[in-house]
């Protein structure tokens, strides 16, 4: 069974870019989350797709926007990118609806 | 709405000494509790979870139990060891059929355990 992985690793970004980060989730799981931890802090809940439709969404401006396909995987694209975007993102899947959710390993992206 | 606090780092012990990181929380209904590592440069592992009042969770040696009158769930393991070194993030989850559930984190508590 495999777990959560994302894509890239890292990446570097120019202030006022566009960015598409990619999301497989772990097999058997319906719902995908995502999570900006900038450096030092805790992880803060971006928004979370349930069947192709967001489900739920915290405090992120509308330039964050996210996807997620008939396969369950996700997207998370930020435009017009800051340097307060500066962070580690982190996709979690779960079987339903959030209950229990498994991280991957996140993206770090540096925008400068 | 739902606020996680973690005690203030970060701590610094040495091998086989007693571990204890203190957690509480402010929810409305009845959240599930989690505490989750990560080492460096790497993403989330969930460490243990409690899902109703009274409950523990345990793992690796690690311990936590649910105390809703304290609106607490600390973090406990009686020696630490050298891999154990991480950072350790206290969260609540909130379920919602209507919405789902969204995971609510503490700042975590950097350890560092030395031989």
């Amino acid at each position: 069974e495999t777990g959560v992985t994302q894509s890239p690793t890292h990446l570097i970004k120019t202030r006022g870019q566009q960015v598409t980060l990619r999301c497989s989730s772990q097999s058997g799981h319906n719902t995908v989350s995502w999570y900006q931890q900038a450096l030092g802090q805790g992880p803060q809940f971006i928004f979370q797709y349930y069947r192709e439709e967001e489900n739920g969404r915290g405090n992120f401006p509308p330039r964050f926007s996210g996807l997620q396909f008939p396969n369950y995987s996700s997207e998370l694209n930020v435009n017009a990118l800051e340097l307060d975007d500066s962070a580690l993102y982190l996709c979690a899947s779960s079987p339903y609806l959030g209950r229990e959710a498994f991280f991957g390993q996140g993206t770090r992206l540096t925008v400068v | 709405g739902n606020s996680v606090t973690q005690m203030e780092g970060p701590v610094t012990l040495s091998e086989e000494a007693f571990l204890t990181i203190n957690c509480t929380y402010t929810a409305t209904g009845y959240p599930s509790l989690f505490w989750y590592v990560q080492y460096p440069g790497e993403g989330l592992q969930l460490l243990l979870k409690a899902t109703k009042a009274d409950d523990k969770g345990s793992n690796k040696g690690f311990e936590a139990t649910y105390r809703k009158e304290t609106t607490s769930f600390h973090l406990e393991k009686g020696s630490v060891q050298v891999s154990d070194s991480a950072v350790y993030f206290c969260a609540l989850s909130d379920f919602k059929e209507t919405s789902g559930s969204r995971l609510t984190f503490g700042e975590g508590t950097q350890l560092t355990v030395n031989p």
